[in-house]
């Protein structure tokens, strides 16, 4: 399976945007990149995923680098429920596994 | 849909005892995972099912750890004997399908061995 790096942790303050960027070098032309949060004293929760095209939805928006060496994942307004360990995965659904494979992930604080 | 229910919540037994812990799938999910949550090891896929047949077990650790799903809506993962360095969360997770591939994690078991 492809590797994905992401920084140990970032901060933010309450409102502001937040880029938690993600590494992905050695992707596949059919990997998808995943990307799920880890609210503490919960189960991991999607977050959303893309192939090639930047997405968005109500939780984020995914912004995929050209050679898709890379993508970051984008919190308009952060507030205080949005501090959580962000993981960001790849995953081919043309592979012979149906496996998400969590790396360490970004933990996130944000400071009111 | 009330989500992914796992119980127990919470589970305190003494090294050498039997632990079984349960899921129930959201309805209508194909696929049921089980992973393991440790500050050390991080999060790890145990054994995964589709269609209630086991598919990927080699994230069991040791042959005390065994899996089953007797129908689509329950899921138990056993230990025995357990053992102190078992203790963790554990989560179930459940899937549509491979196309939409979005799983949903249940709220665990944390399961202390002393």
């Amino acid at each position: 399976d492809a590797k994905t790096t992401q920084p140990n942790s970032m901060e933010s303050n309450e409102e502001e945007p937040v880029h938690l960027p993600c590494n992905h070098s050695t992707i596949s032309g059919t990997d998808y990149i995943h990307w799920y949060r880890q609210l503490p004293s919960q189960g991991p929760e999607y977050v959303i995923h893309g192939l090639t095209s930047n997405v968005n939805n109500r939780m984020a928006s995914l912004a995929i680098a050209e050679d898709r060496k890379s993508s970051t994942l984008i919190l308009h307004r952060a507030t205080l429920r949005d501090a959580a360990v962000y993981y960001c995965i790849l995953r081919d659904p043309l592979g012979n596994t149906d496996k998400l494979i969590f790396g360490t992930g970004t933990r996130l604080q944000v400071f009111p | 849909d009330a989500g992914v229910i796992q119980s127990p919540r919470h589970e305190v037994t003494e090294m050498g005892q039997e632990v079984t812990l349960r899921c129930k799938p959201i309805s209508g999910h194909d696929y049921l995972f089980w992973y393991r949550q440790t500050m050390m090891r991080g999060l790890e896929l145990l054994i995964y099912f589709n269609n209630n047949v086991p598919i990927d077990d080699s994230g069991m650790p040791e042959d005390r750890f065994s899996a089953k799903m007797p129908n689509a809506s329950f899921s138990t993962l056993k230990i025995q004997p357990s053992e102190p360095r078992d203790s963790a969360v554990y989560f179930c997770a459940s899937s549509f399908d491979r196309e939409t591939d979005t799983q949903y994690f249940g709220p665990g078991t944390r399961l202390t061995v002393l």
